[in-house]
């Protein structure tokens, strides 16, 4: 079974322009969420995809957007890039949105703003 | 506003000795809690959880314990093994998302 597949693995952006980050949830895998790990900080929460719709995002501005294709795949733009947006970027995906059953991760995108 | 707090940014332990981490937390309405092991280059991956009924729970050499008035849990590993090595983040949840602490990397010397 493959797992959470993100890419690309690393991503090198000049401050203003866009990124676009992408995931593959495990198969029927329907939640996708998106984390930020800047250094030295914990995995901070930025959205969480269930069926198509946000259903939750953290305390990021709005620059930090996404979406859900009806694959249940997902993207993650961050506009305007800022210097402090270099992080590694984790999608995970879980089977039962909503409810504590663990997330899968995939390996993440490293973003690099420069 | 960390509500999950590793105060530990790292732990070097002799392989075969326990190595004990730890996570003190802020939200009282958390009722489950997780540890995740990351590797350099590749994501967390699942390790072990406990939810808020319990006050310990044990998998091979990885035992979580919970203390719920002391808002606190604890990850122990014995024996450690130098594959052990690697960052453990710890995570709360009171519902539709986790929230995780900043991580402890641990070194386990052979």
């Amino acid at each position: 079974e493959a797992g959470v597949t993100q890419s690309p693995t690393h991503l090198i952006k000049t401050r203003g322009q866009q990124a676009t980050l992408r995931c593959s949830p495990i198969s029927g895998h329907t939640s996708v969420y998106w984390y930020q790990q800047a250094l030295g900080l914990g995995l901070q929460f930025l959205l969480w995809y269930d069926e198509g719709e946000e259903r939750n995002r953290g305390n990021f501005p709005p620059r930090f957007s996404g979406r859900q294709f009806p694959n249940y795949s997902s993207e993650l733009n961050v506009n305007a890039l800022e210097l402090e947006d270099s992080a590694l970027y984790l999608c995970a995906s879980s089977l039962r949105p909503g409810t504590a059953y663990g997330y899968t991760f995939g390996s993440g995108t490293r973003l690099t703003v420069v | 506003d960390q509500q999950v707090k590793q105060n530990s940014p790292s732990l070097s332990v002799q392989e075969g000795r326990i190595s004990i981490l730890n996570c003190d937390y802020t939200n009282s309405m958390f009722d489950y809690f997780l540890w995740y092991k990351k590797y350099p280059a590749e994501g967390p991956t699942f390790l072990i959880s406990i939810s808020s009924i319990k006050d310990k729970n044990e998998d091979g050499r990885f035992t979580v314990f919970l203390n719920k008035s002391a808002k606190h849990l604890s990850l122990h590993i014995v024996p450690s093994q130098p594959g052990d090595s690697a960052v453990y983040f710890c995570a709360a949840s009171a519902g539709n998302q986790f929230y995780f602490g900043t991580g402890t990397s641990l070194t386990v010397i052979p």
